[in-house]
């Protein structure tokens, strides 16, 4: 079946240092990945969408200058949160969409503290 | 920008009952997943459906595309079936991919 591994699950960083979580596409030839984040407040924010043959685009208020993102295959995606602080904390979801449809598939997030 | 909205905002049922959740979005779309989120988990897609009906156990899942707006039924609920709902009306092509959340109905449900 298709599956979404996201690692680290958890991870703790100092205030203005980086970290680098990673999404693997398995059992499936993604055709799009895209990055979320859910904030403490529960609420999800589209931080960038990267569809096969076009470029990564970022959403407002996300830059590829704060949350670069690699993707150099259609099953293996990573993205950084450079200088992360406070309101960088949240669960971070790395969702993938196969060819048959436009059903997302996630995985189990990246649970992000900025201490 | 897309409009998601959930009823209700929370529900709390005696084990047993049945529960009505609802999901209204403002621009049609092409594809509506249901995810349900234990508290701080993960999202477990719990319907991929983006017209008609569909069922899966106790959950039955219908969808009107043109109608803007989704449903998802439980049926003689479950202490496990406590924790959040959430509906993403989803996009093609260029938007492929692109999920857009509603805030979510948690769900509780009591002994």
């Amino acid at each position: 079946g298709a599956l979404v591994y996201q690692y680290p699950r958890r991870t703790i960083c100092k205030s203005g240092t980086s970290m680098r979580m990673e999404c693997q596409a398995v059992g499936f030839q993604a055709t799009s990945v895209a990055w979320y984040r859910q904030s403490p407040q529960k609420t999800f924010e589209l931080i960038a969408l990267s569809t096969v043959n076009s470029a990564i685009k970022y959403e407002q208020n996300f830059t590829q200058e704060k949350f670069p993102i690699s993707h150099p295959n259609l099953s293996f995606s990573s993205m950084t949160v450079l200088n992360a602080y406070l309101e960088d904390r949240g669960l971070y979801l790395c969702g993938a969409t196969g060819q048959a449809n436009t059903e997302v598939f996630f995985g189990k997030g990246t649970r992000l503290t900025v201490v | 920008g897309q409009q998601v909205q959930q009823s209700p905002t929370s529900l709390v049922l005696q084990e047993g009952e049945n529960a009505e959740l609802q999901c209204n979005f403002s621009t049609s779309l092409n594809s509506m997943q249901w995810f349900y989120q234990r508290p701080g988990g993960s999202l477990i897609s719990v319907f991929y459906n983006p017209s008609g009906t569909k069922q899966s156990g106790r959950l039955t899942s219908t969808t009107v595309i043109k109608e803007r707006r989704s449903s998802l039924h439980i049926s003689s609920s479950q202490i496990t079936d406590s924790g959040t709902y959430l509906c993403a009306p989803g996009g093609r092509g260029s938007a492929l991919g692109r999920l857009h959340f509603g805030a979510g109905t948690q769900l509780i449900v009591i002994p």
